[in-house]
C-alpha cells in the first residue's frame, strides 16, 4: 500500500521562529490534508491541498503532486502551535485516508 | 459552520463489556468513516460506510466491531467485547461525496474524538 512519511519526527523551536514540515508519499493521491492535533487530542483540519499552494494566516501549504510531496509552513510560531501535525492522503476509490506518523512540534516561550 | 460531533468525549469500560460510540455527521454528508488512534501512534482507518453498507474496512475491523446508521442522523461504532488493546481515541468523519476519481474526492471532516479507556 501507499507509504506516507513525515519529517522531521520532532521539532523544538523558540516562539517567533519559522518552520517547514514535510510529507512524502509513495504513490499518486486523490487528496491530501494537513491536520493539527491539539493537546486534547482533537484533529483540526488545516488544509485540503491535493495540489498547488494555499495560505491561511501564518500557515501555508504547498503540494507538488508530480513529485509526491507536500510542505507545511508555519511562520512566526506561537506556543499555541504546539502539537502533532499529521499529513493524510487519500488514494483509493473507497476513500480510505492514510495518515503519516506525524511531526511533534514544541514551541518554547 | 457545520461540524461532526461525537459522544461521549471519554468512555471508561471494563474489559469484556460492550461499548457504543456515537457520531452525528454533517447533515448533507453521505459517506461516513471511523478511525482510531492508539496513544502516541498514528491515526488508522477502520471502516467506511455508504448507503447503509460498509464500503471498505481494514484488518483491524474484525468481528468484534460493527457500524450502524440507526436513524437519519446518528452513525455508531459498536465494540462487542472490549479488550485492553481497544483503548484508543476513536474519530468519526464524514464527507459529502467521494467519487474515487482523481480530483473529484471531497474533504473528510473529523469529529473531536471519543477517548475509550478499557480497564
Amino acid at each position: 500500500g501507499i507509504q506516507v512519511e513525515q519529517s522531521p519526527p520532532d521539532l523544538i523551536l523558540q516562539e517567533g521562529a519559522n518552520s517547514t514540515l514535510r510529507c512524502n508519499f509513495s504513490d499518486s493521491v486523490n487528496n491530501l490534508q494537513w491536520f493539527h492535533q491539539n493537546p486534547w487530542g482533537q484533529l483540526i483540519n488545516l488544509f485540503y491541498i491535493p495540489s498547488g499552494t494555499k495560505q491561511n494566516g501564518r500557515l501555508s501549504a504547498t503540494t507538488v503532486a508530480t513529485e509526491r510531496y507536500s510542505l507545511l509552513y508555519i511562520s512566526s510560531s506561537q506556543t499555541t502551535d504546539s502539537g502533532v501535525y499529521f499529513c493524510a492522503v487519500e488514494y483509493s476509490s473507497a476513500s480510505k485516508i492514510i495518515f503519516g506518523s506525524g511531526t511533534r512540534l514544541s514551541i518554547r516561550p | 459552520e457545520p461540524e461532526v460531533t461525537q459522544t461521549p468525549s471519554h468512555q471508561v469500560t471494563q474489559m469484556g463489556q460492550e461499548v457504543i460510540l456515537r457520531c452525528v455527521p454533517i447533515s448533507n454528508h453521505l459517506y461516513f468513516y471511523w478511525y482510531r488512534q492508539i496513544l502516541g501512534q498514528k491515526v488508522e482507518f477502520l471502516v467506511s460506510f455508504y448507503n447503509n453498507e460498509i464500503s471498505e474496512k481494514s484488518e483491524i475491523f474484525d468481528d468484534q466491531f460493527s457500524v450502524e446508521r440507526p436513524d437519519g442522523s446518528n452513525f455508531t461504532l459498536k465494540i462487542r467485547s472490549t479488550k485492553l488493546e481497544d483503548s484508543a481515541m476513536y474519530f468519526c468523519a464524514s464527507s459529502e461525496v467521494s467519487l474515487g476519481i482523481a480530483g473529484s474526492t471531497d474533504t473528510q471532516y473529523f469529529g473531536p474524538g471519543t477517548r475509550l479507556t478499557v480497564l
